[in-house]
């Protein structure tokens, strides 16, 4: 069982739609965590970085960190064209410099 | 704020050729830098760590010696592939971070090596 599992998709959704983005994890000693959006042949743009369960938002988007369940969500609102992309999930424990990503999911926000 | 650049973008060199990219923190501080490897529809594979001053951690499987790794300044370090062959075509992407603990890591915009 891999520590961050992430559905790949492709998820694709109309212009506009409210997009929901999920990523599981299984080591409790993860304390930060991290969405990043990432363009075809770019490197991934940090969008949210969230410690503890609870949420945050940010403009359209609002990530949640449910601890308890070892669960995390990105959620895009009013979704557009251009949030079209791959998004990672990331975390890493208190003491750790190193990352660990989820898989990626591709989002296809279609006209 | 938290830009990193990288540098080259594209590579395009023959087989046994060395190639440098440089990864620059342009508005902080990078105590400690990443190097990663993104294959096609993949996510990224964290290479090595290299902290300012110290010689690199590499993750298990990377060559030290076909990765030579130098973080000689708190915003430059730079990526050597030696003796470049076309398995080593990839896409080489570095972070950088503060190295406080609640602080992310920042990414560049990566470079597309292909070796011909």
């Amino acid at each position: 069982q891999k520590e961050v599992e992430q559905d790949p998709g492709p998820l694709s959704v109309p212009e506009g739609a409210i997009v929901s983005l999920n990523c599981t994890y299984s080591n409790s000693a993860f304390q930060y965590f991290m969405w990043y959006r990432q363009y075809s042949r770019k490197g991934p743009e940090l969008l949210m970085y969230t410690y503890s369960s609870g949420n945050k938002e940010d403009g359209r988007f609002t990530a949640q960190v449910d601890k308890s369940s070892k669960y995390i969500s990105l959620f895009i609102r009013d979704s557009q064209p251009s949030d079209s992309a791959t998004y990672l999930c990331a975390m890493k424990d208190g003491t750790a410099s190193k990352l660990t990503f989820g898989t990626g999911t591709r989002l296809q926000v279609t006209l | 704020g938290a830009v990193v650049s990288q540098h080259p973008s594209r590579v395009i060199c023959k087989s046994g050729t060395s190639v440098k990219i440089e990864c620059r923190s342009l508005d902080f501080q990078a105590t400690t830098m990443f190097w990663y490897r993104q294959f096609p529809k993949q996510s990224l594979m964290l290479m090595a760590t290299s902290n300012e001053g110290s010689k690199a951690t590499y993750e298990q499987g990377v060559e030290k010696d076909k990765f030579l790794i130098n973080h000689a300044s708190l915003t430059l370090s730079t990526l050597t592939v030696t003796s470049a062959h076309p398995e080593d075509s990839s896409f080489y992407i570095c972070s950088a971070a503060t190295g406080f603990p609640n602080q992310p890591q920042h990414f560049g915009d990566g470079t597309r090596l292909s070796i011909l």
